[in-house]
């Protein structure tokens, strides 16, 4: 079936270091999301993506839409501890725009 | 999300037993979904719901039941016909089933096995 993959599935950095993670769809999407899932917590929304080659940045993240429109890549400058998580995109491979989700990238900061 | 309440937050099952996991939601969204999530795992669908009194089964809908009779509610009854209960289920809510709105997740409900 059509999936979304991410990688790595895990990431130890050092607080200060870059960190990027990579989502791949089997299809072409019309748009992507990100999620945040604290320890512990669920997720929560993050941003959205539609154009071809679209970049957005929030503080030290910036995310970007591939210009085929079939992955992503979301890149946190200069980690902080705040950043501890787990990171999902999401994209609408099913029907009615129903949402599949990657399989996460977990990011773990060493202070 | 503030708009999403799920109890309890934690479950204990008794082998053989259903047991069932609350959903509410007051931010008028047609669409709801039921997530399952286990260690260091993705999230995957168990069943959705786009509108109230129809809903549609997801990736690993055995042994689980659902209900939509209200826009607001999502109840997920886990049976005993699942035998590996064991894990983190998140409801999820949406605007409007088709629509590209992000979905807005509760604080979880953590089920284990007595």
């Amino acid at each position: 079936g059509q999936q979304v993959m991410q990688i790595p599935q895990y990431q130890h950095v050092q607080e200060g270091e870059d960190f990027t993670t990579y989502c791949n769809s089997s299809t072409t999407l019309s748009n992507i999301q990100w999620y945040k899932q604290r320890p512990g917590g669920h997720p929560v929304f993050l941003i959205q993506l539609v154009k071809s080659g679209e970049v957005k940045k929030q503080k030290r993240l910036t995310f970007q839409f591939g210009e085929a429109k079939k992955n992503s890549s979301l890149h946190i400058t200069a980690t902080q501890t705040t950043d501890v998580g787990t990171y999902f995109c999401a994209g609408p491979l099913r029907a009615g725009n129903m949402l599949t989700f990657g399989g996460g990238t977990r990011l773990m900061v060493k202070p | 999300d503030g708009g999403i309440t799920q109890s309890p937050k934690y479950l204990f099952r008794k082998e053989g037993q259903n047991v069932t996991l609350s959903c509410e939601q007051n931010l008028n969204h047609d669409a709801m979904y039921w997530y399952r999530q286990d260690p260091g795992q993705g999230l995957r669908l168990i069943y959705y719901s786009q509108i109230v009194n129809d809903f549609q089964k997801g990736d690993i809908a055995e042994g689980y039941s659902v209900s939509r009779e209200k826009k607001e509610s999502f109840p997920l009854t886990v049976t005993s016909a699942q035998k590996n209960p064991t894990a983190f289920y998140l409801c999820a809510s949406r605007l409007n089933g088709n629509s590209n709105q992000p979905q807005h997740f509760g604080d979880g409900t953590r089920l284990s096995i007595l």
